[in-house]
């Protein structure tokens, strides 16, 4: 079975100040990692996703991310916050093939609010 | 181009009520997961659909039940509502039976309130 722990459930920032939101997983197969955003009312928005290759991925709106993968984390980033980007955030692992292959599972989610 | 479509927006039922939400995928994809996403959790994986066939099912109880239908969209039914169905419930759209590496495409949601 898979598990995504996000380890913050609200992260408070200013405006233009970096952040990081932290997700590890935990799969005993090859895994897909992404992270989603979610702005209040709507459905789920892709911002980024691993599927192999270089471990840092790029995402829309800034966000990158970094696959660990001896530290089992996924964690997301961002240089300069913008007022804009606050909504919630949420880590999401699937199987890279085989059974369970279209399944994805989520964390928890993590709240950004950035003050301007 | 259209993206995925859920109906009604809203929806507010009796306990023991039974209920439908349907979901019409984005243009071109042929495969429809349902999520379930309570009140401050993460999404959960009901089931998915693909070939009018359930291929995948998560830890739901027989009481959600789905459909598909030839032109790919797709109905949740849930019978017998209880007050802990309450969530806002996620249609994702993909193709080719799986999706996961392509990215799925999801719509904004039916939120279900059960009194």
């Amino acid at each position: 079975a898979q598990s995504v722990t996000q380890l913050d459930s609200q992260v408070p920032v200013f405006e233009e100040a970096p952040v990081e939101l932290r997700c590890n997983y935990s799969s005993s197969v090859s895994v897909y990692l992404f992270w989603y955003v979610q702005y209040p009312n709507q459905g789920l928005q892709l911002l980024l996703k691993y599927l192999s290759g270089s471990t840092l991925v790029k995402g829309i709106n800034g966000f990158e991310a970094e696959f660990n993968k001896s530290q089992t984390s996924f964690h997301l980033r961002k240089p300069s916050v913008h007022i804009s980007d606050t909504a919630e955030y949420f880590c999401a692992v699937s199987n890279a093939g085989g059974t369970s292959y279209g399944k994805l599972t989520f964390g928890q989610g993590t709240i950004l609010t950035v003050h301007p | 181009d259209a993206g995925v479509t859920q109906s009604p927006t809203h929806l507010i039922k009796t306990r023991g009520q039974q209920v439908t939400l349907r979901c019409s995928p984005k243009s071109g994809h042929d495969t429809v997961s349902w999520y379930q996403q309570a009140l401050g959790q993460g999404p959960q994986f009901i089931f998915q659909y693909y070939e009018e066939e359930e291929r995948q099912r998560g830890n739901f109880p027989d009481r959600f039940s789905g459909h598909q239908f030839p032109n790919y969209s797709s109905e949740l039914n849930v019978n017998a509502l209880l007050l802990g169905d309450s969530a806002l419930y996620l249609c994702a759209s993909s193709l080719g039976g799986g999706g996961t590496n392509y990215g799925y495409t999801f719509g904004s949601g039916t939120r279900l309130t059960v009194v």
